[in-house]
């Protein structure tokens, strides 16, 4: 399997409930991202995690969890949840450049986790 | 702090005709912009990435432009197809304290058959 493969494609789950998004990519890229789309809005990004350290949150809600246990794996952990979380949920991964390639070589995306909080 | 607008937010053109995408940019500092489709529903696939130092790409029907100095950023559809409608968004890498994208909220394109 090749590129970005996120799991599960929809979920639906209570307030009280607690659940996971799983993300692998099988690029061999160093970082990889949690972005939240919700509608009208940009794609907001919510967590990075580069060479398996996380670098920045964005003031996220502690509802919300990562944890990346290796350079091909995130995952988004979720408890108490509420409606407006719902959205979809996208995880990427970038490979880091040097001297004009600093930028790196482009995002790489899933297609997604649409998530409902009922 | 970056700000991403494009322009037009929907746009709707008979099957056929060459169009225009526009995104500008506030802070010219980029290190890279990358035009993505994105289909209901679906996430983003990667259509063209233009470094910094770069001023045009160009994969098939698609030809991307970038201007730093102006901060704007045009992507060129020509001899539009159906199965071009989608969703359109740019993004760019400015580096810094924010390792992430940072994105537009679309053009919303529909090809008319």
């Amino acid at each position: 399997e090749t590129g970005v493969t996120q799991t599960p494609r929809h979920l639906v789950m209570g307030m009280t409930n607690k659940k996971s998004l799983k993300c692998e990519q099988h690029l061999g890229h160093n970082a990889m991202y949690w972005y939240k789309q919700s509608a009208k809005k940009p794609l907001e990004l919510m967590f990075v995690y580069n060479f398996k350290e996380q670098t920045e949150n964005n003031s996220v809600p502690s509802r919300f969890s990562p944890e990346c246990p290796n350079s091909s794996h995130l995952f988004l952990h979720l408890h108490t949840l509420q409606p407006e979380d719902s959205a979809l949920y996208l995880c990427a991964s970038s490979q880091a450049g040097t001297g004009v390639f600093r930028g790196g070589y482009g995002y790489t995306f899933g297609s997604g986790t649409r998530l409902t909080v009922v | 702090k970056q700000e991403v607008t494009q322009i037009p937010a929907a746009l709707s053109v008979p099957e056929g005709e060459n169009l225009v995408l526009n995104c500008s940019f506030t802070d010219s500092a980029i290190y890279n912009l990358q035009w993505f489709r994105q289909d209901p529903g679906k996430g983003l696939t990667s259509l063209l990435l233009i470094q910094s130092s770069q001023r045009e790409q160009t994969s098939g029907r698609l030809n991307a432009s970038l201007d730093k100095s102006s901060g704007r950023s045009t992507l060129y559809i020509a001899a539009s197809q159906p199965g071009d409608s989608a969703t359109y968004l740019c993004a760019m890498y400015s580096g810094g304290g924010a390792d992430g994208l940072t994105f537009g909220k679309g053009t919303h394109l529909i090809i008319q058959p």
